[in-house]
């Protein structure tokens, strides 16, 4: 019942590697930004969030990072486990949650 | 166990009829969205409400019918309206307010045309 994915980029690493997982936003407005984990048939799962005043974030493992300059968003993910493949996406959001614009996603592939 | 409980996980649709998908949450949230997915784009919100009794269509809302006559539930019509049924339905909800931006997914649903 896999829908989700199909064509999308894919990045593969070897287990132990860190990830680095990269997003470019739309919206120069945006003040909040959200780093969502989707597997297979599942619904997405927040990983990392970041506000527009702030420029990196760490979390367990994982780390965002936010260029305003250029708009861009990056997560990185240290030492990736085999249990971290999934599809990733960001989403940015100009008016406190009201609308989420979602990008279109990265599959991490990790490989043994 | 708080969260979203979206139902059925796999859904089938003939021609010409409506089919509904159960969204259910207990994290006491005000708002709360149907997004559409489909292979290789981002997710796309059909509907939202923010409170009881009232909802706003989104960019995609064609075919599509919501209603939120309790808090805790935002069942989503497709209507035979809706010709490219096809895709991965989301819930998702989360507080009102500055500071509770965070979104919370279901489960979704596959919909699939017979």
């Amino acid at each position: 019942g896999e829908s989700v994915g199909l064509h999308l980029p894919t990045l593969s690493v070897q287990e132990g590697d860190n990830s680095i997982i990269n997003c470019a936003y739309s919206n120069s407005a945006s003040d909040y930004f959200i780093w969502y984990k989707q597997e297979s048939g599942k619904g997405p799962q927040f990983i990392i969030d970041i506000r527009s005043n702030m420029d990196k974030r760490q979390g367990q493992r994982v780390t965002v990072l936010l260029n305003k300059t250029v708009k861009h968003l990056s997560l990185q993910i240290a030492a990736t486990q085999p249990g971290d493949s999934a599809v990733y996406f960001c989403a940015e959001t100009p008016n406190y949650g009201q609308n989420f614009v979602f990008g279109p996603g990265t599959r991490l592939s990790v490989l043994p | 166990d708080g969260g979203i409980t979206q139902s059925p996980k796999y859904l089938f649709r003939k021609e010409g009829q409506n089919v509904t998908l159960s969204c259910e949450q207990n994290l006491n949230h005000d708002a709360m969205y149907w997004y559409r997915q489909d292979p290789g784009q981002g997710l796309r919100l059909i509907y939202y409400s923010q409170i009881v009794n009232d909802f706003q269509k989104g960019d995609i809302a064609e075919g599509y019918s919501v209603s939120r006559e309790k808090k805790e539930s935002f069942p989503l019509t497709v209507t035979s309206a809706q010709k490219n049924p096809t895709a991965f339905y989301l819930c998702a909800s989360r507080q009102q307010g500055a500071g509770n931006e965070k979104l919370f997914f279901g489960s979704g649903t596959q919909l699939s045309v017979l």
